[in-house]
């Protein structure tokens, strides 16, 4: 199985601050079609877990454009531009190249 | 707005069994992929199991083959999930979450809770 990496697994920002998450795969994610199948996910406290990117870069419709993501073969990150209250939960990263997909440990944002 | 309804969840015994479904509504059903995926209490996300849009292909984590099945009703616009021998560590929130075209969930259900106890 593909290894997802997460760091660091808990992270205090000060509001308005920017955020950086980083994940790194055990094995690269590019596929033969050339796609990169790593995304991000936000789960809010007591909520289901929304996506927020795929295939590296692409925002999902509705994600504020403070988050972006970046990165290639097997080193990714995810960052916040300005944290804001409501980007408080945990965030994950997620490889769809290989089957049994499989997430990172999870990054826990709280307000510093 | 893509409407995902899981049900079923409860508290089952070890090596009892549990069927949870999922109810699909306003999207294309039989056009997606469809999975479930489980959160154990306090815990990160686990991918469970993953069918295609017909039916024809099946795939399960491997602390799950064997004990689990996934199925589907294009017609019922329904995904279930059958749970036997269930063990105390599929105690976990499970997920009905639709897979779009880039291998990664674009919508998920609200879940529900499933607890292995005696």
């Amino acid at each position: 199985d593909i290894v997802m990496t997460q760091s660091p697994l808990s992270l205090p920002v000060t509001l308005g601050q920017p955020a950086s998450i980083s994940c790194r795969s055990s094995q690269s994610l590019v596929h033969s079609n050339g796609n990169t199948y790593l995304n991000w996910f936000q789960q809010r406290p007591g909520q289901s877990p929304r996506r927020l990117i795929y295939k590296v870069s692409n925002r999902d419709s509705g994600v504020p454009d403070r988050f972006s993501g970046s990165g290639s073969g097997t080193d990714f990150t995810l960052k916040i531009s300005r944290l804001e209250a409501e980007d408080v939960g945990v965030y994950y990263c997620m490889q769809g190249l290989h089957w049994p997909w499989t997430f990172g440990q999870g990054t826990k944002v709280e307000i510093k | 707005e893509v409407q995902l309804v899981e049900s079923g969840g409860g508290l089952a015994q070890p090596g009892g069994s549990l069927r949870l479904s999922c109810a699909a509504s306003t999207f294309s059903f039989s056009s997606y992929w469809m999975s479930w995926v489980r959160q154990a209490p306090g815990k990160g996300l686990e991918w469970v199991a993953l069918i295609k849009e017909d039916g024809s292909e099946k795939y399960y984590v491997d602390s799950v083959k064997g004990r689990f099945t996934i199925s589907r009703d294009n017609a019922r616009n329904s995904l279930d999930l059958q749970m036997n021998s269930l063990r105390a560590e599929d105690t976990a929130m499970y997920y009905c979450a639709r897979v779009g075209d880039t291998n990664s969930v674009d919508c998920w259900g609200q879940g529900t809770l499933v607890t292995v106890s005696s």
